[in-house]
């Protein structure tokens, strides 16, 4: 069964500081790959999205992600944070034998004080 | 657009009561989904619909009752709910209604529930 684990659950920076929070995913077959964020009292939005080509990916906002197919990670960076970054960020998985159904990490918790 | 809207926003009801939450979107999607979220927990999958079928139940105690009435809407009925159903729910759409692969899911904002 797939599943997907987000290493960090309460991360604190400070502005400016950089970003990394670790994704990683268990499933041997090909996969799409979602960042979603959640601010306080908003729903989810998309912040970047990997489904094949460039491993690199450019999101909104100045977030990255990067596919490393032989870690099984899809790790979301900003190199300088802001306090309206402060929000629960969601790696979720989409295998591609697993028709319409999106598997969620448990989510991490940024943060940011001004 | 991206747009997924919900109604209502907030939502108080007693475990007798019977209730509904309702979701649009009008991108011409063909698959919706409707999604359980505890606080500080990732959302949950309850039900998917394609093509206005019902495709996927996650074993959902029948206390909710999915409908699609069309390619836009999507309902939730709710009845004789339990206090620890109190949650966010969510309702997506995504533009596949076949597989899903290759899909992208957009989230409304969401009906806060709570039973009584």
């Amino acid at each position: 069964a797939q599943s997907v684990s987000q290493h960090n659950h309460h991360v604190i920076l400070s502005e400016a500081a950089s970003l990394e929070l670790g994704c990683n995913y268990s499933y041997g077959g090909t996969v799409n790959l979602f960042w979603y964020v959640q601010y306080p009292g908003q729903h989810l939005q998309l912040l970047l999205k990997y489904f094949s080509g460039d491993p690199l990916v450019k999101g909104i906002k100045g977030f990255e992600a990067e596919f490393i197919k032989s870690k099984f990670s899809f790790n979301l960076r900003k190199p300088s944070v802001q306090w309206s970054d402060t929000a629960e960020y969601f790696c979720a998985v989409n295998g591609s034998g697993n028709t319409g159904k999106l598997i969620f990490g448990q989510g991490t918790t940024l943060q940011v004080k001004p | 657009d991206t747009e997924v809207t919900q109604t209502p926003k907030h939502l108080v009801m007693g475990m007798t009561n019977k209730k509904s939450l309702k979701c649009e979107q009008h991108m011409g999607h063909r698959a919706m989904y409707w999604y359980k979220q505890k606080a500080k927990k990732p959302p949950e999958l309850m039900f998917v619909y394609s093509y206005e079928k019902l495709s996927i139940n996650e074993s959902v105690p029948s206390r909710f009752s999915p409908e699609c009435p069309n390619s836009s809407l999507l309902n939730l009925h709710l009845h004789a709910l339990q206090p620890e159903d109190s949650a966010l729910y969510l309702c997506a759409s995504s533009q596949d209604g076949t597989s899903g692969w290759g899909d992208t899911q957009y989230f409304g904002p969401g009906t806060r529930l709570t039973v009584l």
